[in-house]
C-alpha cells in the first residue's frame, strides 16, 4: 500500500527565507505527484503537478521535483512571505490503487 | 467558472438521521472522489468513481454510500450517521488519474 510521508511536521521560518518541504513516498509506480497549499479551515489550492515523466515544475517562487526512483519530492518556497503561512500537502496518484494518496502536510508559518 | 461545488458547506446533526452531501463539478470530468480529514490521520479516500456508473471503494468506505448516475453529480450518502463520521469532507475531480485534481471547498459534518 502506498504510504506518503511528509518532513517537518512544522516549520516556522523568518520573512524572506528560501525553504524546502520534503515529501517521501514507498511505491514509485506513481502517475504523477501533485502539492496543495491548505489554509486553516479551507479547501486545498493545487500549486504544482509533476508527471512522472517530469523532473521538475515551477510556478512563480514554487519549484517542485521529483525523483521517483528513489520516491522522493522537494518544494522549494523563495523568499518566503507572511502569506506563505498555511499547510503544504503532497499527494501521489497510482501506484497499486487507483486513487490520490495524501502525506500529513508540512504546517509554515513565516513570520513577520 | 471551472469549479467543484459541494453543499451544504456546514451541517450538524443527530446520530441515524440519513444525509446525502452533494458534489457537482462543472469540468466534464471522468473522475471524481470523495476524503474526509481529521486531525493526525490526514485526508483519506473514502470512495472514488473512475467514471457514470464506476464507483470503488477507497481506503474508508465503511459507513458511506455514493452514486455516479451523471458524470458532473458524485453524491457522498451517510444512511445512518454516527459520532465518529464526524469529520471535514472534501469531493474532488479530475479529467483522470493522472490530471491535476481540483478540490471542492469542503463540508464540515458534525454528528451529535
Amino acid at each position: 500500500k502506498q504510504e506518503v510521508t511528509q518532513i517537518p511536521a512544522a516549520l516556522s521560518v523568518p520573512e524572506g527565507e528560501n525553504l524546502v518541504l520534503n515529501c517521501s513516498f514507498t511505491d514509485s509506480a506513481i502517475y504523477n505527484l501533485q502539492w496543495f497549499r491548505q489554509d486553516p479551515g479551507k479547501g486545498l489550492t493545487s500549486l504544482l503537478l509533476i508527471q512522472s515523466s517530469q523532473r521538475e515544475q515551477t510556478s512563480g517562487r514554487l519549484n517542485a521535483s521529483l525523483d521517483k526512483s528513489s520516491g522522493r519530492s522537494t518544494l522549494y518556497i523563495a523568499a518566503s512571505q507572511p502569506g506563505d503561512s498555511a499547510t503544504y500537502l503532497c499527494a501521489v496518484s497510482g501506484g497499486s490503487a487507483r486513487q490520490l494518496t495524501f502525506g500529513s502536510g508540512t504546517q509554515l508559518t513565516v513570520l513577520p | 467558472e471551472a469549479q467543484v461545488t459541494q453543499n451544504p458547506r456546514y451541517l450538524i446533526t443527530v446520530t441515524g438521521k440519513k444525509l446525502t452531501v452533494t458534489c457537482s463539478q462543472n469540468m466534464n470530468h471522468e473522475y471524481m472522489s470523495w476524503y474526509r480529514q481529521d486531525p493526525g490521520l490526514g485526508l483519506r479516500q473514502i470512495y472514488y468513481s473512475m467514471n457514470v456508473e464506476v464507483t470503488d471503494k477507497g481506503d474508508v468506505p465503511e459507513g458511506y454510500k455514493v452514486s455516479r448516475k451523471e458524470k458532473r453529480n458524485f453524491p457522498l450518502i451517510l444512511e445512518s450517521p454516527s459520532p465518529n463520521q464526524t469529520s471535514l469532507y472534501f469531493c474532488a475531480s479530475s479529467l483522470s488519474l493522472v490530471n491535476e485534481q481540483f478540490f471542492g471547498p469542503g463540508t464540515r459534518l458534525t454528528v451529535l
